[in-house]
């Protein structure tokens, strides 16, 4: 059973930081890595993809790496901004399954 | 183009009762995925629906089922409403089976039970 883990659960920084957000998985036999946005009470927005062949994707500001053989993803912000305030989850899925297993967040504060 | 739209936005059942909620997909998309999302946590995988058949269901009670039209939309339905079903209820499409690549989320629909 896959499980996904996000650390930390939340985290509050001044605006201009570049920041690290961390998701461990248990089982490396996925087919991808998501990360998402999640503004309060709204759905999910997806910002990056990482096929397990991959180690990284960028867009923007955003970088996320995989590592499968250790089981870890991080997502690099650089330069925050207050309009970067939201819940980051991460998500990896397995084609046994065909499901998405999601972490519980990162709530993420960016204070002007 | 329309994204994702899921009706009702909101939702107030009492226990006991049975609800629908709806998703439309985003147009040329033949994968619909269902999640529950509670209060604090990450979404948790419900159904998934792929040209029409379901190709995968995670831990729920059978109290909750699920389909697709042919059109691709589809509607979650679930009865004996308990108290603990209270949730933020996500669906996803995407044009490949499951989340293959990326899945493009609705905004949600928000159940009370009271």
């Amino acid at each position: 059973k896959q499980e996904v883990t996000q650390i930390p659960a939340a985290l509050s920084v001044p605006e201009g930081e570049n920041l690290v957000l961390n998701c461990s998985f248990t089982d490396s036999a996925i087919y991808n890595l998501q990360w998402f946005r999640q503004d309060p009470g709204k759905g999910l927005t997806s910002l990056l993809l990482i096929q397990s062949s991959q180690r990284e994707q960028t867009s923007g500001r955003l970088n996320a790496s995989l590592d499968k053989s250790s089981g870890r993803s991080t997502l690099y912000i650089a330069a925050s901004q207050p309009g970067d305030s939201a819940t980051y989850l991460c998500a990896a899925y397995d084609t046994g399954r065909r499901a998405l297993t999601f972490g519980s967040g990162t709530r993420l504060q960016v204070q002007p | 183009d329309a994204g994702v739209t899921q009706s009702p936005t909101h939702l107030i059942k009492t226990r006991g009762q049975h609800v629908t909620l709806r998703c439309s997909p985003i147009s040329g998309h033949k994968s619909v995925s269902w999640y529950q999302q509670v209060l604090g946590q990450g979404p948790q995988f419900i159904f998934q629906y792929y040209e029409k058949e379901e190709r995968g269901r995670g831990n729920f009670p059978d109290r909750f089922s699920a389909r697709q039209f042919p059109n691709y939309s589809s509607e979650l339905n679930v009865n004996a409403l308990l108290l603990g079903d209270s949730a933020l209820y996500l669906c996803a499409s995407s044009s490949r089976e499951g989340a293959k690549n990326i899945q493009y989320f609705g905004a949600g629909t928000r159940l009370s039970v009271l």
